[in-house]
């Protein structure tokens, strides 16, 4: 068990509306990682963080926005959420398994649906 | 630009009968090679990894998986499948030297058990 969890597990939303999804850690793990998950696309990278207030994009950063402003939480934001941002997603953090790499180790996942 | 192909999105397979679900990456650069499984309604767990060392990589639940560099393959096998492995199954590749550590992710199978 990793220590992450994940709030709110579920969501659904209306068009044109903010929606805040959060990730929190209980082990002080330097990066943590956003993705969205849709059938046939395995998993997308939306944002990572690399440390307190070091955030980079990913693959799929368009009408997302994220924040760190303490090591065990990381933050999504859905500016005006769209039905194409209906997903599942997940968070992820990375743990030092040795020889110059880290392994990636998942939250339970939120389900969001835009409506 | 490294890229992941499971050539396989469902593999259907009778109880007891052996698996194998395929995974090809782009590109001939170091890498580190994993596998993840997600159980239904689930979040993705570590199934096994490879590093460094013995091409041949046991991981839990019984399942191993072979680093085949000329092929630029990482396979994943069980010799006999259960019912309790019904899930979906993912590959994913990390360049050697990527200093955050992002991972590429294939579509992901679906193994599906047939009793």
């Amino acid at each position: 068990d990793a220590g992450i969890t994940q709030s709110p597990r579920h969501k659904v939303t209306e068009t044109g509306t903010p929606v805040t999804l959060r990730c929190h850690q209980t082990e002080n793990h330097r990066y943590m990682y956003w993705y969205r998950q849709d059938p046939g696309h395995g998993l997308r990278l939306i944002h990572y963080s690399y440390g307190v207030k070091d955030t980079d994009k990913g693959e799929v950063s368009d009408g997302y926005s994220v924040s760190r402003s303490k090591t065990e939480d990381f933050l999504l934001t859905l500016e005006s959420a769209t039905s194409s941002q209906t997903s599942v997603y997940f968070c992820a953090i990375s743990v030092s398994a040795g020889a110059g790499t880290d392994t990636q180790y998942f939250g339970p996942g939120t389900r969001l649906t835009v409506l | 630009a490294q890229s992941v192909t499971q050539l396989d999105s469902q593999v259907p397979v009778f109880e007891e009968a052996p698996v194998e679900l395929r995974c090809n990456y782009s590109s001939s650069v170091s890498v580190y090679l994993f596998w993840y499984v997600q159980y239904p309604n689930q979040g993705l767990q570590l199934l096994l990894k490879y590093l460094s060392g013995s091409t041949l990589v046991k991981g839990i639940n019984g399942f191993e998986a072979e680093f085949n560099k000329s092929q630029t393959s990482f396979h994943l096998r069980k010799p006999s499948v259960h019912i309790s492995d019904t899930a979906e199954y993912f590959c994913a590749v990390s360049d050697l030297g990527d200093s955050n550590y992002q991972l590429i992710w294939g579509a992901g199978t679906k193994l599906i058990i047939k009793p």
